[in-house]
């Protein structure tokens, strides 16, 4: 089943601009991550958030979680072309799903030169 | 891609056979997992492996099997029985904790 649910399924912007995807789930996890696939290939982990952290970054990515909303943000600051690619969230439920991750249906986020 | 290698990339199969993907890590993992993933859609959990010689189904196994028979190694077979099997097949490596996975470039199964 589909636990993550993301919006919106589609964005387009301009270079330099920045780009805002929200993942929702449904059951208590241990952390949530997020993805990044170019058309055809393999998935790229980016970041990883735990249950108790409420924020983190890496480079241009800022990655928000509200545990009590069971939502989070991708925010990727001045993006640039080679942005373009379809974002995913995955959560971790831990305990006996231990290392078992459910992908949302993703963003796909096209960056404009 | 890391040191995760799926083979072949391609792969073209006539209904009623049967069909393998190869994925193998130099990773040193000990879990492995595949996905189905099909047109415009996220990644679906087909099976997954913590250990050797151990595997469990995920949420779409009907129609697939596999072995682990190999730490390094983790062939899928799509059988007969998979009703609709043509799509793209991503197989990953992690440590088996809560940690993030490595995925392999991925297979795209079509069925003529």
């Amino acid at each position: 089943s589909q636990q993550g649910e993301e919006d919106p399924q589609a964005l387009s912007i301009q270079e330099g601009e920045n780009a805002t995807m929200n993942c929702s789930y449904k059951t208590s996890i241990n952390n949530l991550q997020w993805y990044r696939q170019n058309s055809g290939r393999g998935l790229v982990h980016l970041i990883l958030i735990r249950s108790n952290e409420r924020e983190k970054h890496s480079g241009r990515l800022r990655v928000t979680l509200d545990t009590s909303k069971k939502s989070s943000s991708l925010l990727i600051t001045a993006s640039r072309a080679a942005d373009t690619a379809s974002y995913f969230c995955a959560t971790d439920a831990g305990g006996t799903s231990y290392g078992k991750l459910t992908f949302g249906q993703g963003t796909i986020l096209t960056v404009h030169p | 891609d890391g040191g995760i290698t799926q083979s072949p990339k391609y792969l073209f199969r006539k209904e009623g056979q049967n069909v393998t993907l190869s994925c193998e890590q130099n990773l040193n993992h000990d879990a492995m997992y595949w996905y189905r993933q099909d047109p415009g859609q996220g990644l679906r959990l087909i099976y997954y492996s913590q250990i050797v010689n151990d595997f469990q189904k995920g949420d779409i196994a009907e129609g697939y099997s596999v072995s682990r028979e190999k730490k390094e190694s983790f062939p899928l077979t799509v059988t007969s029985a998979q009703k609709n099997p043509t799509a793209f097949y991503l197989c990953a490596s992690g440590t088996g904790y809560t940690d993030t996975q490595y995925f392999g470039p991925g297979t795209r199964l079509t069925v003529l």
